[in-house]
């Protein structure tokens, strides 16, 4: 089974620069998390989508940031204009369906570097 | 005060160790609490997950959870190199999950 897939793995820009992050989920899986980690802190939820449906959005500075998941497989979130403080790792999870939600499957990230 | 509060370390113990992964929670609704292990650049792994008090056990790691006390653990056995990592902690509560800031570990040959 292939696991989450994010590209790039590393990107580096400017401040108030467009950036833009790309996840495909496990097959099958209908939950998609983006999170943001920052260095020596644990991950922290942006967006939570159940299929293409965006159903926890709260904590996702609109802002600037923006994501999509249109046929409810895979997704991308968008930051525009890029800040210092964006500089993180942004990591994008899926979970198999509503039974086992609690097993999450965390792709390898996207390092960001702001500078 | 944050939901979940994980000691960051650093954490060195010598090869064959027993090793103590602990976190605290201020919600009593959480309902499953999670144990990750984080490589150097690389995202989370689920380890393990339990849903009641009590201890669950694969291989050499045991998590264990005391509701009571609102505390879980992780005991690694006869910790080898490759153990090295960070360790996070997870409690959710519904489709919500908590992180705890993680625990590097460091296993000495």
């Amino acid at each position: 089974e292939a696991g989450v897939v994010q590209s790039p793995r590393y990107k580096i820009i400017e401040k108030k620069q467009p950036v833009a992050f790309w996840c495909n989920p496990i097959s099958g899986h209908n939950t998609l998390y983006w999170y943001l980690q920052n260095l020596g802190q644990g991950p922290e939820l942006l967006i939570r989508y159940e299929n293409e449906e965006a159903v926890d959005d709260s904590q996702l500075p609109k802002d600037r940031f923006s994501a999509e998941r249109l046929k409810g497989v895979d997704s991308t979130l968008k930051i525009q204009p890029a800040e210092l403080g964006d500089s993180a790792v942004y990591l994008c999870a899926s979970s198999p369906d509503r039974g086992r939600i609690n097993e999450q499957f965390f792709g390898p990230g996207t390092r960001l570097t702001v500078l | 005060q944050k939901e979940v509060e994980q000691d960051p370390g650093p954490l060195s113990v010598p090869e064959g160790a027993i090793v103590s992964l602990n976190c605290t929670y201020s919600n009593s609704a959480f309902q499953y609490f999670m144990w990750y292990r984080q490589y150097s650049r690389k995202g989370p792994e689920l380890l393990m997950y339990t849903y009641s008090s009590g201890n669950k056990e694969d291989g050499r790691f045991t998590a264990q959870v005391d509701k009571s006390s609102k505390y879980i653990s992780l005991f690694i056995r006869d910790s080898q190199p490759s153990d090295s990592a960070t360790y996070l902690c997870a409690m959710s509560l519904g489709n919500q999950f908590y992180f705890g800031t993680g625990t590097s570990l460091t296993v000495i040959p």
